[in-house]
């Protein structure tokens, strides 16, 4: 089963108005988690790197004011897009990584999230 | 410079031929190799972890080995269900994955 939650999968917002998208790691604490940024038939583009209980550092371009990034427990991370616009319409994925190796899990393995689908109208 | 290269872009298979996808590399200090498949709309699907030249992996149909420039996902026999892209990551240092831009796969019935 899904070992990284994200949610909403799909959510429509008007232009001008924030929204948030949460990530939860469901098996295990994560100090960090990460942020991307998927465009039609294009990889995946990190966004921001989150450490629980520390500022997100972001990838170069990213405009931080834009794309809060709250990272406030072990198992929760939150995207939230501020002041949207149609062009941030995409898909924003969440991943995480467990604290240590051994299994079930292989150790440096980050864990994804479905995925959120952002529309801006 | 760091970059993970896939080849190729996009593969046609018709069911059970069996080929090789390519993730060519060029990191130094490499701390994982790591593979997964994205369905259309979905989030990322872990599929392997390989760190050292030499090692390989199974998992069904599916088999990923690694040199020290690059790691190729075997895929013998495949079916349907096994069309998706498929994304090659490395990671550098505690927290740097860089990803390719994926292999996209359709088997053909």
């Amino acid at each position: 089963g899904a070992v990284v939650s994200q949610h909403p999968s799909r959510v429509i917002c008007k232009s001008g108005t924030s929204v948030k998208i949460e990530c939860r790691s469901l098996d295990f604490q994560a100090t960090t988690m990460f942020w991307y940024r998927q465009f039609p038939k294009q990889s995946l583009m990190l966004m921001a790197t989150s450490n629980e209980g520390s500022k997100a550092t972001y990838e170069q371009g990213v405009e931080k004011d834009k794309f809060l990034i709250n990272h406030a427990s072990l198992t929760l991370s939150t995207l939230t897009v501020t002041s949207a616009h149609p062009e941030d319409s995409s898909f924003y994925i969440c991943s995480a990584r467990p604290p240590r190796q051994g299994p079930p899990y292989s150790g440096n393995t980050i864990y994804f999230g479905e995925g959120s689908w952002l529309t801006v109208v | 410079e760091d970059q993970v290269t896939q080849s190729p872009e996009a593969l046609r298979l018709q069911e059970g031929e069996s080929s090789s996808l390519n993730c060519s590399y060029t990191v130094s200090g490499l701390r994982g190799l790591f593979w997964y498949r994205q369905d259309p709309g979905k989030g990322p699907e872990f599929l392997f972890t390989l760190y050292s030249a030499g090692e390989e992996k199974e998992k069904e149909r599916l088999k990923a080995t690694l040199t020290k420039k690059e790691s190729f996902l075997h895929i013998t026999a495949p079916k349907p269900e096994d069309s998706a892209t498929y994304l090659c990551a490395v990671l550098k240092g505690t927290y740097k994955y860089i990803f390719g831009t994926g292999t996209r796969l359709k088997v053909l019935a």
